[in-house]
């Protein structure tokens, strides 16, 4: 059984501070790692993509992987309220074409003024 | 480009009942995913098309089937509506190639059943 585990929440943080959120996968052969967005009531909306281990950034969000340690985090900076919402950390299962993802059970955060 | 769309959005069927939800998605995606969530269980995979053909299976009862069509609008089915069956289905579409594992979801279609 494929496993994501995301760190436990809700996390809350002050507007403008940066957030961080973690998640690691039992997947060794994965190769694509995702975060999505969850507002309430709605359905996820795709923040990042990643391959290749080390950081990769777009606009206040950076993405890290590490498949040594088996390890993706997503760093939001400058956080605003608007991220508040919960994140998902998402894999593709490894050694296939096809695209199944098991994801993580979500982290919800709350970004306060 | 327009998004993966679903319909119907909302759904009341009662125990016992069937019930088919559709998908369409982007236009040049041809592999369909459908999940279920629920706030117990989370996001979990059911199934996955690709021209036409389910390549992949979550671990769910038989009475949850799909299908694909040559447009690759697709289609899933449950069977025999028990009340556990109540959540936010949602289908993403994926443009399968290199480097394109990207899949984009739908609004969903929520399910309840009484």
């Amino acid at each position: 059984q494929k496993e994501v585990e995301q760190n436990s929440g809700p996390l809350s943080v002050p507007e403008g501070a940066i957030a961080s959120l973690n998640c690691t996968y039992s997947d060794r052969v994965s190769q694509s790692f995702f975060w999505y967005r969850q507002y309430s009531g709605k359905s996820p909306e795709l923040i990042m993509s990643i391959y290749s281990n080390g950081d990769k950034e777009d606009g206040r969000f950076t993405a890290q992987l590490n498949k040594a340690s088996q390890y993706v985090s997503l760093l939001i900076r400058d956080s605003q309220p608007s991220d508040s919402a919960t994140y998902l950390c998402a894999v593709k299962d490894g050694g296939t074409s096809y695209g199944k993802l098991t994801f993580g059970q979500g982290t919800i955060l709350t970004v306060h003024p | 480009k327009a998004g993966v769309t679903q319909t119907p959005r909302y759904l009341i069927k009662t125990r016992g009942q069937q019930v088919t939800l559709s998908c369409s998605p982007i236009s040049g995606h041809r592999s369909v995913s459908w999940y279920q969530q629920t706030p117990g269980q989370g996001l979990q995979f059911l199934f996955e098309y690709f021209s036409e053909t389910q390549r992949n299976k979550g671990n769910f009862p038989g009475r949850f089937s799909g299908r694909q069509f040559s447009n690759s609008r697709s289609e899933m089915n449950v069977s025999t509506l028990e009340l556990g069956d109540s959540a936010l289905y949602l289908c993403a579409s994926r443009q399968s190639g290199l480097r394109t594992d990207t899949q984009y979801f739908g609004p969903g279609t929520r399910l309840t059943v009484l």
